[in-house]
């Protein structure tokens, strides 16, 4: 069983699209967050979730929005695309409470902008 | 203010041979962790080892060990008998008590193994 899934894992669109990016969790965590990684390889925190409640909001552009349904579930929603965007997007989980509970990563989702 | 510092972009090391991957951390907390992660080529991120800031001794996980020097605020990656499988990038992170749900990123080394 995959801990933390993500799909697409691929994902080619056109500049002005709106797309989305879902992932998921069955390791009964409370904090979910969203990463982006650019082309050097930076990994910059976007979102954090805990227990459904966004908990981080970096200064990322309104033209993304998460979504957590339940704790299992962070989605991400992205609008009228634009180049800038195109990077790998990694979805990971960590357990509440203690600090030296690692963060489970997804396999990623690279986002391709044309 | 929390930071991660990895000065070493790229490294290289023979195979079989040990090699440092350095960093260092700036927190002004008591209570940290420190946590290494490996990006193969594969894209996957894979955790390593984890260092506590009260931990006397450093920690060990098979041939991944940390030289944690806390006055120095540096928690180094050590890797002893590197494979070829170690070719990657790896990362070194950070966790407080009391920024609890932020992880800080440090900004990476490649590390290539040479046959």
């Amino acid at each position: 069983d995959t801990a933390v899934s993500q799909t697409p894992k691929y994902l080619v669109t056109q500049m002005g699209n709106d797309k989305s990016i879902k992932c998921e969790q069955n390791l009964g965590h409370d904090t979910m967050y969203w990463y982006k990684q650019d082309s050097k390889k930076f990994l910059k925190i976007m979102f954090s979730y805990n227990n459904k409640e966004l908990i981080i909001n970096e200064t990322v552009p309104n033209r993304f929005s998460p979504k957590s349904p339940d704790k299992a579930h962070l989605n991400l929603h992205i609008n009228s695309l634009e180049l800038g965007d195109s990077a790998v997007y990694f979805c990971a989980s960590s357990q509440e409470g203690l600090v030296q509970e690692t963060q489970y990563f997804g396999p990623g989702t690279r986002l391709l902008v044309l | 203010a929390q930071k991660i510092t990895q000065t070493q972009p790229g490294m290289f090391v023979q195979e079989k041979e040990a090699v440092t991957l350095d960093c260092t951390y700036d927190t002004s907390d008591q209570s940290y962790g420190l946590f290494w992660y490996k990006q193969p080529s594969s894209g996957e991120m894979i955790f390593l080892i984890y260092q506590g800031s009260y931990d006397e001794q450093n920690a060990t996980e098979g041939r991944y060990s940390l030289n944690f020097q806390k006055a120095r605020k540096s928690a180094n990656l050590v890797i002893s008998a590197s494979q070829l499988g170690d070719s990657a990038m790896y990362f070194c992170a950070m966790r407080s008590l009391y920024n609890f749900n932020k992880f800080y990123f440090g900004s990476g080394t490649k590390l290539n193994v040479k046959p």
